[in-house]
Order: C-alpha cells, then sequence, then structure tokens
C-alpha cells in the first residue's frame, strides 16, 4: 500500500506569494494533520482536519488555512510567504480522529527568498 | 518553557554501545507518547509507542514515568543504522483534535 505521498517536493518561492502544498493520505485513512519543521527543531502542528472539518489548529497566524477534500486528500495554503516560513512542511494521516499514531509524509521542503 | 524538553546531544557512540535519550513534558493533561526516529532530511518514522509498563522492541527499552512526567529510550548494542536524530513525542488535545507534541530531538551518531 501506498504511503502518506506529498507534492512538490521542493519549492522556492519569494516574499509575499502564495503557496499551496498537497497530501495525500494512507488509503483509508481520514484524518489529516500538517506540521512545520525548521531546521534544528521539532515538527510544529498547525492543522488537524477529520471528514473535511477543522478539529484543531496550532499557534499559527491567519495566513495559513487547509482544506480537506471528499476523498481526504488536503491542502494547505500559506499567504503572504515570509522568510521565516522556510521550512519542511509535513503532512501525517491516522485512522481515525481519535488514534494518535499518525504516519507522516516525505514533506515538502519550502525556501523563501 | 517547551512542553516537551530533550537534551540535544549530539551523542557519539562506539557500535556495540549502549545509549540512553530522556526527555520531560510538561502537559500533564498528554495523553499518549511516543518515540519518532528521524534521518538527515526525511519524514519522522515511528520507533515505538510508550507505556507506563515499559515496553521493548528488540535492542530498544521505552519507560514511561506519569509521576515525574519523563519517558526514557534506551538503544542498546548500537548499530551504524541507528544513527539518527530520535523525537521524544507527546499528544496533546487541542479542540476536538489529539496533536503531536515533539520535543526538538537528540541526534545519535554511531561510529564504526
Amino acid at each position: 500500500d501506498a504511503g502518506v505521498t506529498q507534492s512538490p517536493t521542493h519549492l522556492i518561492k519569494t516574499r509575499g506569494q502564495q503557496v499551496t502544498l498537497r497530501c495525500s493520505p494512507i488509503s483509508g485513512h481520514k484524518s489529516v494533520s500538517w506540521y512545520q519543521q525548521v531546521l534544528g527543531q521539532g515538527p510544529q502542528f498547525i492543522f488537524q482536519y477529520y471528514e473535511k472539518e477543522e478539529r484543531g489548529r496550532g499557534n499559527f497566524p491567519d495566513r495559513f488555512s487547509a482544506r480537506q477534500f471528499p476523498n481526504y486528500s488536503s491542502e494547505l495554503n500559506v499567504n503572504a510567504l515570509l522568510l521565516g516560513d522556510s521550512a519542511l512542511y509535513l503532512c501525517a494521516s491516522s485512522l481515525f480522529r481519535g488514534v494518535d499514531e499518525q504516519f507522516f509524509g516525505p514533506g515538502t521542503r519550502l525556501t523563501v527568498l | 518553557r517547551k512542553e516537551v524538553e530533550q537534551d540535544p546531544g549530539p551523542f557519539n557512540v562506539p557500535e556495540g554501545a549502549t545509549v540512553a535519550f530522556n526527555c520531560t513534558y510538561s502537559n500533564s493533561a498528554s495523553q499518549s507518547f511516543f518515540w519518532y526516529r528521524q534521518d538527515c532530511r526525511k519524514e519522522p518514522k515511528l520507533l515505538m509507542s510508550v507505556y507506563s509498563s515499559g515496553n521493548e522492541d528488540g535492542r530498544f527499552t521505552a519507560q514511561l514515568n506519569r509521576a515525574s512526567q519523563y519517558i526514557s529510550l534506551l538503544i542498546r548494542d548500537s548499530k551504524l543504522s541507528d544513527s539518527a536524530t530520535y523525537l521524544c513525542v507527546v499528544t496533546i488535545s487541542s479542540g476536538s483534535a489529539r496533536q503531536l507534541t515533539f520535543g526538538s530531538g537528540t541526534q545519535l551518531t554511531v561510529l564504526p
């Protein structure tokens, strides 16, 4: 079975631009979470979606938004990019909302110049 | 204060050595506990869950002390392939979500 997939793998943007990152969960998994990992730190929670609804949000500004589609795939959008948004963006899927075991995709490495 | 704190290392140990990592968490409402492993420029991968009774998976032993809010990971007979960053993780309820909260990771290098 395929694991969590994310696209694109790498992205270079300039300050002020907008970016959309995509994630497909493991088949049968209904919950998707997004994390940001800056160099030298552990991943930080951004959002969790379950059954197409936002179920939790971390401490990130409103420039960050996400959605989940009927097929459980998800998109993360970041507007008005800042240099500090440069990071590895990780998507994780889990079977249900209350299941803690999460499986990560390979991530999208975003560089903001 | 960070919610999950780990010694960043790096730990440089010879093959065959035993190495222990420690982690403390601040939120007593934390519900589940894990160790993840992350190779350089790769995604985190679940190494093992951690239970109060302690659990073992081959050369790896994890322990949880809820009273002290302390988690440990012991690696015996280290292999070169164990070189990675080890992330201590707890789950905390955020709204109706269960979010993973990560420590900053402890870097391990096993030397030949």
